[in-house]
């Protein structure tokens, strides 16, 4: 079965500075995808970033980009130029795509930006 | 709509009572997604429906838990005889055809179910 393990429950940077938010996952399928996603205070999930598991060139969206080890399962999303709206639970999720876009979810990190 | 849409945002409950959630999502979003968010977890996949039909249930907890969608749109999520395990958020999702948009779910608020 697929899994998905965040291992630092919080995180904290400050304001303008570079966080780095870890995941790791486990599968036996060569095809799959990988996302963060953002779940801020008013609970509403955001999907922040998605990279695609051929690719070997690692997504980015403006200040955040990811760093995807295939090899090792390792998949951690790094935040440059923090910001006070950045503040937020971010939940690491694997799919493999299919017929469904089943997400299976790590247990999130909480950010908290110190100004 | 704009957006995912879940009501009531919050519920509380009594012990043994039943309880409906709802979720409108986003119009012509076929796939649509619940989910589980309890304190301190992640989130828990319960259901996935595409059209009216539920091809992935293997999420709900138990029997007490069933969903369903009508017209390819609004889907109500009940849950009988509640328990006090039963308090958490609940998440609904939308999202086109999977093989268009491979992982990018739409999420709603929430609804936030407490059991007393």
């Amino acid at each position: 079965a697929q899994t998905v393990t965040q291992s630092q429950p919080e995180m904290s940077v400050q304001e303008a500075e570079t966080v780095t938010l870890s995941c790791t996952y486990d599968t036996s399928e060569s095809d799959y995808y990988l996302f963060w996603y953002k779940q801020p205070p008013s609970r509403q999930m955001i999907l922040v970033i998605r990279q695609e598991a051929y690719k070997q060139q690692n997504a980015t969206e403006n200040r955040f980009s990811v760093n995807f080890q295939k090899a090792a399962k390792s998949f951690s999303l790094k935040i440059s130029d923090s910001q006070l709206g950045d503040a937020a639970m971010y939940f690491c999720a694997y799919s493999y795509g299919g017929a469904t876009n089943k997400l299976i979810f790590g247990t999130g990190t909480l950010l908290a930006v110190q100004p | 709509g704009a957006g995912v849409s879940q009501s009531p945002s919050n519920k509380v409950t009594e012990k043994g009572k039943d309880v409906e959630l709802r979720c409108d999502p986003i119009s012509g979003h076929t796939a649509l997604y619940w989910y589980r968010q309890s304190l301190g977890q992640g989130l828990e996949f319960l259901i996935y429906f595409q059209g009216n039909s539920a091809p992935d249930k293997s999420g709900l907890p138990s029997d007490r838990f069933s969903a369903e969608r009508t017209g390819g749109s609004v889907s109500t999520l009940t849950i009988q005889r509640t328990q006090q395990e039963d308090s958490a958020v609940y998440l609904c999702a939308s999202s086109l055809t999977p093989r268009d948009q491979p992982g990018e779910l739409f999420f709603g608020e929430g609804s936030r179910l407490t059991v007393l």
